[in-house]
């Protein structure tokens, strides 16, 4: 069956423009998690959603950063105003798990950000 | 807090030698601990993960990984390394977060190069 999906793979963004990535999870997940991977690192977690309740928003850098889930099912994070340091590739993970499970999260390819 | 640490940043092996990829961990409870593969433009694809059942687990493609508590590690081994096996791959630890969620803590990657 099909797995996440990322769109848009590429994005080049001005400094100072606004940027939404969406994401598809798999069908029938519940869980949906964004992270965050610059350059030479590991992703870093920024946030996470049980259906379409977004219950840990911790890890997003700062107030230009903002999810959402409104169906429980498709994801869209989005970066207003964005500066050179939010370059870095946006990866986003489905899960079945309900809070606390351990389960696999299947991730997508990820959206590769630059911003000039 | 939960953090992890890859020791080799580059691990470079011939075709047919085995590899080790280490990792140590530092958790405040029993942790999850997973490895993930990277390959270029492709998405995160789950090695194996242990959850508190046997300590050496088994995983796709002849990896297998021992959790060693004493030791606080989670080391990655392939008796005989494949051309196919270069990639970025990533400890990752587990725990409840503050939304009751199983957010993924990464290390920061080592690559594996295999010569021919």
């Amino acid at each position: 069956g099909a797995g996440v999906s990322q769109s848009p793979r590429y994005k080049v963004a001005k400094r100072g423009q606004d940027v939404a990535l969406r994401c598809d999870p798999i069908s029938g997940h519940v869980s949906l998690f964004w992270y965050q991977q610059a350059l030479g690192q590991g992703p870093e977690f920024l946030t996470y959603f049980q259906n379409e309740a977004q219950l840990d928003k911790s890890g997003l850098p700062s107030d230009r950063f903002f999810a959402e889930r409104p169906e429980g099912s498709v994801s869209t994070l989005k970066i207003q105003r964005t500066q050179q340091e939010d370059s870095a590739v946006y990866l986003c993970a489905s899960s079945l798990a309900l809070a606390g499970g351990v389960y696999e999260q299947f991730f997508g390819p990820g959206t590769r950000l630059t911003v000039l | 807090a939960q953090s992890v640490t890859q020791l080799d940043s580059h691990v470079s092996v011939s075709e047919g030698t085995p590899v080790l990829l280490r990792c140590n961990y530092s958790s405040s409870y029993s942790p999850s601990l997973f490895w993930y593969v990277q390959h270029p433009n492709k998405g995160l694809q789950l090695l194996l993960k242990y959850t508190s059942a046997a300590t050496l687990v088994k995983g796709i493609n002849g990896f297998e990984a021992e959790f060693k508590k004493s030791e606080t590690s989670f080391h990655l081994t392939k008796p005989s390394a494949h051309m196919s096996d270069a990639a970025e791959y990533f400890c990752v630890v587990s725990e409840i977060s503050s939304g009751s969620a199983r957010q993924l803590t990464f290390g920061s990657g080592t690559q594996l190069t295999v010569l021919p």
